[in-house]
């Protein structure tokens, strides 16, 4: 079955930091990538997503490329800031499966929680 | 504005008892979901329905039961409360053939 593993958390950084959350994915077909932002009291929302390899989903300054080869999806921001601190899933799509029918799925990692201090 | 709303925030309930969490969503989607989720775990889905009256189980469906009779309410039903249904519960909705999902604020639920 589909899988998602993210870097063991929690993490800790200063602002203006780089960051990187590792993603990596076991799945079959082709599946999408998402990366979804959880902030203290609310629910998710999608942060950025790759429908096919190769692609690179961007938002808010942050990034990632989704590889095929290494089977990965890592997350990247260049300079973080205190207004990032919040936990970052990773989460794979079910593919469509032999009868074309896909309902849209989500596989997700366990949760990365990022502290950013100023 | 893409909208999902879930009709508590806090819950608290006592073991054995019949719990209810509605999720309504205004944006015509097909598919709406329930996750459980837990520290160190991340998401579970826990049913899934993609039309109204129609469900499917996810990958922890036990001792939860779903309702959909109309096409913006998914309802989660916990039939009697133990302690290990504790958690934040999340519901959420999407598209068909579109795999972003939308999500609620989510319920926390304490059964003593």
């Amino acid at each position: 079955g589909n899988s998602v593993t993210q870097m063991e958390g929690p993490v800790t950084l200063s602002e203006e930091a780089f960051l990187t959350i590792n993603c990596t994915y076991t799945a079959t077909g082709y599946p999408s990538l998402f990366w979804y932002v959880q902030y203290p009291g609310e629910g998710l929302q999608l942060l950025l997503k790759a429908t096919k390899a190769d692609d690179k989903g961007s938002n808010k300054g942050f990034e990632a490329t989704y590889r095929k080869e290494t089977t990965s999806f890592h997350l990247e921001k260049g300079s973080v800031q205190v207004s990032d601190s919040a936990v970052y899933f990773c989460a794979l799509s079910d593919g469509a499966n032999a009868g074309g029918t896909s309902y849209g799925k989500l596989t997700f990692g366990q949760g990365t929680i990022l502290t950013v201090h100023p | 504005d893409v909208k999902v709303t879930q009709s508590s925030r806090y819950l608290v309930k006592r073991t054995g008892e019949k719990v209810f969490l509605e999720c309504v969503q205004d944006m015509d989607h097909e598919n709406m979901f329930w996750y459980r989720q837990d520290p160190g775990l991340g998401l579970r889905l826990i049913y899934f329905s993609y039309d109204v009256k129609m469900k499917e189980k996810g990958d922890i469906p036990e001792g939860y039961s779903v309702s959909r009779e109309k096409k913006e309410r998914f309802s989660l039903i916990l039939e009697s409360a133990s302690t290990n249904q504790t958690s934040m519960y999340l519901c959420a909705s999407s598209a068909p053939r579109v795999h972003e999902q939308y999500f609620g604020p989510g319920t926390r639920l304490t059964v003593t």
